[in-house]
């Protein structure tokens, strides 16, 4: 079975600090996401990696950046955190190229900034 | 206009009925299609891939009309352990789209 790991299923942060959140794949998986999601909004994707070392914005980048120096990990980083940063965000992985393109979740970090 | 659209709902059935649930996508260059399930404050999951040709799991069928742009969701013989909300995912490219959720709650 396919495993996204994300380090923290909780954290609560301070406005103004910069903020750390990993995600570990374990199925070799090149493409890899961050996304938020709130109450009514749906997900809504921060930003995307497809290989190791590159990124591209989603629809909600601004806030946020990423980092891949390894495949199997991609973290997102608040730089400096906002109270409109308090959200559930979820980390994906999937395998492009293939037949159905499946994309695996995390569990989720809850993050509050207060 | 959203990529993905959905009814929102709420949908709440009593148990053993059959409920259906529509998604509309805007690009025609879309190439794969999903139904997400996810339970409140988890993560989503997989609940089945889309075909054109339409596609069933044990009480679950999916459908896919290329042509009017939508995807379907039926579940038959509602059970309680069906309560979620169901996402309407589509793939183009390297990116997914999701609609909102649609949320059923199954009363006894």
């Amino acid at each position: 079975d396919v495993k996204v790991t994300q380090s923290s299923r909780y954290l609560v942060k301070r406005t103004g600090e910069k903020v750390f959140l990993e995600c570990v794949q374990d199925m070799d998986h090149e493409n890899m996401f961050w996304y938020r999601q709130d109450p009514g909004l749906g997900l809504r994707l921060i930003y995307f990696s497809y290989d190791v070392k590159m990124k591209e914005k989603g629809d909600i980048p601004e806030g946020y950046s990423v980092s891949r120096e390894k495949k199997e990990r991609f973290s997102l980083i608040l730089e400096s955190a906002s109270t409109n940063q308090t959200s559930m965000y979820l980390c994906a992985s999937s395998r492009p190229g293939t037949n159905q393109n499946i994309q695996y979740f995390g569990a989720g970090t809850r993050l509050s900034v207060l | 206009r959203k990529e993905v659209e959905q009814d929102p709902g709420p949908f709440n059935v009593p148990e053993g009925a059959t409920v259906a649930f529509n998604c509309t996508y805007s690009n025609s260059a879309s190439q794969s299609f999903f139904w997400y399930r996810q339970d409140c404050r988890k993560e989503p999951k997989l609940l089945m891939s889309v075909y054109s040709s339409g596609n069933e799991d044990g009480r679950f069928t999916a459908q896919l009309n290329r042509a009017s742009q939508y995807i379907s969701l039926l579940i038959r013989d509602s059970k309680l352990s069906d309560s979620a909300t169901y996402l309407c995912v589509v793939n183009g490219g390297n990116q997914f789209y999701f609609g909102t959720g649609t949320s059923l709650t199954v009363i006894p």
